[in-house]
Order: structure tokens, then C-alpha cells, then sequence
């Protein structure tokens, strides 16, 4: 059975400066996809960004990139430049083509001003 | 172009009653599956609807259950409340990727239940 893990409850990070989070799947699967969703306090989930397993490249989006390690099983997010507004809950995910996602525990970040 | 919307947003229930959650997916969004979120446990799946069929199931009592309708709305249903389903509901709709294949959830922005 595939599994998510987001080893860091929670994190901080200065405002301008640069965060990375921490994840790490197992699966016997070899096409998957990853994602990061953000939860902002008292808002909805939405998606931050996505990684298709069969792609070497990583994932970029503006200020948020990921570090996909296939080998590994490792799917980090960074955030450069945080800004207050990245303040949330953030959870990263697996899905693989079933009808299923496979959600982490989730880091809470907060941007310090 | 409306979101997913869930309804009621907050309800309060005693131990032993029932609770009915409904939610509206994005128009054209066919798959609708519906989340337990809980501080420290994270999203849990509960089940996933596709044309008014359930695709998948999480491991969660009988006590939870759902349905589709043929406009996709769905509804979650929890009988017998117990102060453990305390928690945020998500409903997330999705459309797979055309161009990457992805299935991307777009969620709606929950019904927290507290049951006393």
C-alpha cells in the first residue's frame, strides 16, 4: 500500500527567506503523481503544485519548486522568497491513476514578518 | 465559473444522531470524493463517486456513507454520531488533466462538525 509522510509537524520560516518541506512516499508503482496542496487558515485547499513521476525536471511554479527524488521517494517543496501570505497548512500528495489519493499529515508553516 | 460548494459550513451535534453533509461539484466535474480531516491525522480518504457509482471506499465504520446524484452533486451521510467524528469534512471534485493526465482535486471549503 502506498504511503505519505510529512516528518516536520510543523515549521517557521523569516519573511523574504527560503523554506524547503519535507516529504516521502513509498509505492511499488513506477507512473504516479505527486502534489502539493496548501491550506490556508480558515480558507480552501488549493493546489500549489505537481510532479508527474515519468518526468525527470523538476516542478517549478513562480516561487515554489519541488526536489523529486524517484529513487529515493522523496518529493520536497521550496518556497523562495516566503511571503506572509504562505502562511498555512500544507500537504503533500500521492495519486497513481486509482480512484484514491494518498494525503501526508501535513507541515504547518508559519511566515514570519 | 462557481467552486465546490459544501453545505452546512458548521453544525453541532450531540452523540448518537445523524448528520447529513452535501456538496456541489465544479460543473462538468463528474468524480466527487469527500475527506476526514483531523488535527494530527491529516486528510483521510472516505470514498470517491463517479457517475453516480462509488469507485472507492477508505477504511471507515458503516456509520459513513454517500451518494451521487445524476446532476453529480453528492452527499455524505454519518449515522450514530460519535464524539471521534468531530472533525472537517473536504469534498473535492476533479477532471483528469488533459494535457498531463494528472487528477487534479479542487476542494470545497468543508463542513466542520462538532459532536457533544
Amino acid at each position: 500500500a502506498q504511503t505519505v509522510t510529512q516528518s516536520q509537524p510543523e515549521m517557521s520560516v523569516q519573511e523574504a527567506e527560503t523554506v524547503t518541506l519535507s516529504c516521502t512516499y513509498d509505492t511499488s508503482e513506477n507512473n504516479y503523481y505527486l502534489f502539493w496542496y496548501k491550506q490556508p487558515p480558515s480558507r480552501q485547499m488549493i493546489l500549489v503544485i505537481r510532479q508527474e513521476a515519468y518526468k525527470q525536471q523538476n516542478a517549478t511554479e513562480n516561487r515554489f519548486s519541488v526536489n523529486f527524488q524517484k529513487a529515493a521517494k522523496s518529493f520536497s517543496l521550496k518556497i523562495s522568497d516566503s511571503q506572509l501570505g504562505d502562511t498555512a497548512m500544507y500537504f503533500c500528495a500521492f495519486w497513481s491513476g486509482t480512484y484514491k489519493y494518498i494525503f501526508g499529515t501535513g507541515t504547518r508553516l508559519k511566515v514570519l514578518a | 465559473k462557481a467552486g465546490v460548494t459544501q453545505t452546512p459550513r458548521y453544525l453541532i451535534k450531540t452523540r448518537g444522531q445523524q448528520v447529513t453533509l452535501s456538496c456541489s461539484p465544479i460543473s462538468g466535474h463528474r468524480s466527487v470524493s469527500w475527506y476526514q480531516q483531523t488535527p494530527g491525522q491529516g486528510l483521510q480518504f472516505l470514498f470517491e463517486y463517479f457517475s453516480e457509482t462509488q469507485r472507492n471506499k477508505g477504511n471507515f465504520p458503516g456509520r459513513f456513507s454517500g451518494r451521487q446524484f445524476s446532476n453529480s452533486r453528492s452527499e455524505m451521510n454519518v449515522s450514530t454520531l460519535e464524539l471521534g467524528d468531530s472533525a472537517l469534512y473536504l469534498c473535492a471534485s476533479s477532471l483528469l488533466d488533459g494535457d498531463s493526465g494528472a487528477n487534479v482535486l479542487t476542494f470545497g471549503a468543508g463542513s466542520r462538525l462538532t459532536v457533544l
